[in-house]
């Protein structure tokens, strides 16, 4: 039981390039969500898919897109990647109405 | 603008010492405040969580303390060990808004033998 598996788990970019993070649980959730974790900020929710078709704009989505590809899998998209982009994204599931909230261990992305 | 403010950044104690890490809240709303560690390299994982119709809730040797009235709570633990040395955050959900986490800053503890 793998939980939630992010890919890649490193990743160095140039400024201007695009790219995919890939997340999938096997735990049958219906909600998934994407934060950046940076120094002394804590985690902040890029976005969210409180279930299978929906996605939600959450605390700082700019400069990101996602895509909830099915119930099990959920991406999150840079563009256009930027230097402030640097950061450890991590995928989170949770099953409707409960908790907690089960994290992947994350991918950590470089822009230079 | 942070909704969840967590003190210290960083704690260091002996081992057996009880580091307290403190946070607090301005949301009303929020219902469900959960605590996350972290160790390196992974990501976070449920520690323990209260709602706020109790004051303390224990689980082994953490406990969190919680005020309403002041909108604050707390996580102590106790007899710390040096396999207890991560990064701990606390959190805050809402359920009327579809449960997103609102995390404080997090805090580093160091727990020497």
């Amino acid at each position: 039981n793998a939980g939630v598996t992010q890919t890649p788990k490193f990743q160095v970019l140039k400024t201007g390039q695009s790219m995919t993070l890939q997340c999938a649980q096997d735990m049958n959730h219906n909600s998934m969500y994407w934060y950046r974790q940076d120094p002394g900020m804590g985690l902040r929710l890029i976005y969210y898919s409180a279930s299978e078709g929906t996605t939600d704009k959450g605390e700082v989505p700019n400069g990101y897109n996602v895509s909830r590809l099915n119930k099990r899998e959920f991406s999150l998209r840079l563009e256009s990647a930027a230097p402030s982009q640097t950061s450890v994204y991590f995928c989170a599931s949770v099953d409707s109405g409960t908790q907690p909230q089960h994290f992947g261990d994350g991918t950590r992305l470089s822009i230079l | 603008q942070q909704q969840v403010k967590q003190s210290p950044q960083s704690l260091i104690v002996q081992k057996g010492g009880i580091p307290i890490i403190n946070c607090a809240y301005e949301n009303t709303a929020f219902d469900y405040f959960p605590w996350y560690q972290q160790f390196p390299g992974k990501g976070p994982a449920l520690l323990i969580a209260i709602r706020p119709d109790v004051s303390e809730k224990k689980e082994g040797r953490f406990t969190i303390s919680f005020n309403k009235s002041a909108k604050q709570f707390s996580l102590h633990i106790m007899d710390s060990q040096p396999g207890d040395s991560a990064t701990y955050f606390c959190a805050a959900s809402t359920k009327a808004a579809g449960n997103k986490l609102t995390f404080g800053g997090g805090t580093r503890v160091l727990v020497k033998p």
